[in-house]
């Protein structure tokens, strides 16, 4: 069962556009909903991260929005930029039991900003 | 700035053989892991450590999978008698605590052949 769901899968946006790319959960005991950016051949690096105490968490151009009742999450990137240009996944994690935090990722986006 | 060493970046290993993934993590995080990420596909978690022992693991990581911290710095992943399948870029992260910030290494890309 995926616990994440995310798309789309692919995604093409014009210099100075935004982009939006949306995640949605299953599992109730997720508490913590990170966003990381992958650029080819490296490792994920976290973007953003939001815990569903707030609705919005917003650092420069990147914009997390949360829906706690449909058990949605979204990344915005406004005035997106050729060097944004990369895999994109969303996660989530709890600390339900022993888990430790475990991240379930997103099948990721990939993410074209054209000059 | 801190950061998630891990070694080699690229194995080739022939498949039965047994293979050893290092990763020397942040020095004061306690919390360690492994994901791994086929080509083109998502990052999967494998196991996650702490305090010295598997905290969790997936229906992934069977019995052919094993960590261990040896030493108080490294993490291994060893992979006992490697599959076909078991080609995929293999992540360690960690982190400080369990509701902070996972950091990921380069990666180490394990081809089987």
């Amino acid at each position: 069962q995926q616990q994440v769901k995310q798309s789309p899968q692919s995604l093409i946006v014009q210099k100075g556009g935004i982009s939006i790319i949306n995640c949605a959960y299953e599992n109730t005991a997720f508490d913590y909903f990170p966003w990381y950016q992958q650029f080819p051949g490296k490792g994920p690096a976290l973007l953003i991260a939001i815990r569903p105490d707030v609705s919005e968490k917003k650092e420069g151009r990147f914009t997390i929005s949360f829906n706690k009742s449909a058990k949605q999450f979204s990344l915005h990137i406004m005035d997106s930029q050729p060097g944004d240009s990369a895999t994109y996944f969303c996660a989530a994690s709890s600390q339900a039991g022993n888990s430790g935090y475990a991240l379930n990722f997103g099948k990721g986006t990939s993410l074209l900003v054209t000059p | 700035e801190p950061e998630v060493t891990q070694t080699p970046s690229h194995q080739v290993t022939q498949m039965g053989q047994e293979v050893i993934l290092r990763c020397v993590p942040i020095s004061n995080h306690l919390y360690f892991y492994w994901y791994r990420q086929i080509l083109g596909q998502k990052v999967e978690f494998l196991v996650s450590f702490y305090n010295n022992e598997i905290s969790e693991k997936s229906e992934i990581f069977d019995d052919q999978f094993s960590v261990e911290r040896p030493d108080g710095s490294n993490f291994t992943l060893k992979i006992r008698s490697t599959k076909l399948e078991d080609s995929a870029m293999y992540f360690c992260a960690s982190r400080w605590l369990e509701n902070t910030e996972a950091f990921f290494g380069q990666g180490t890309r394990l081809t089987v052949v």
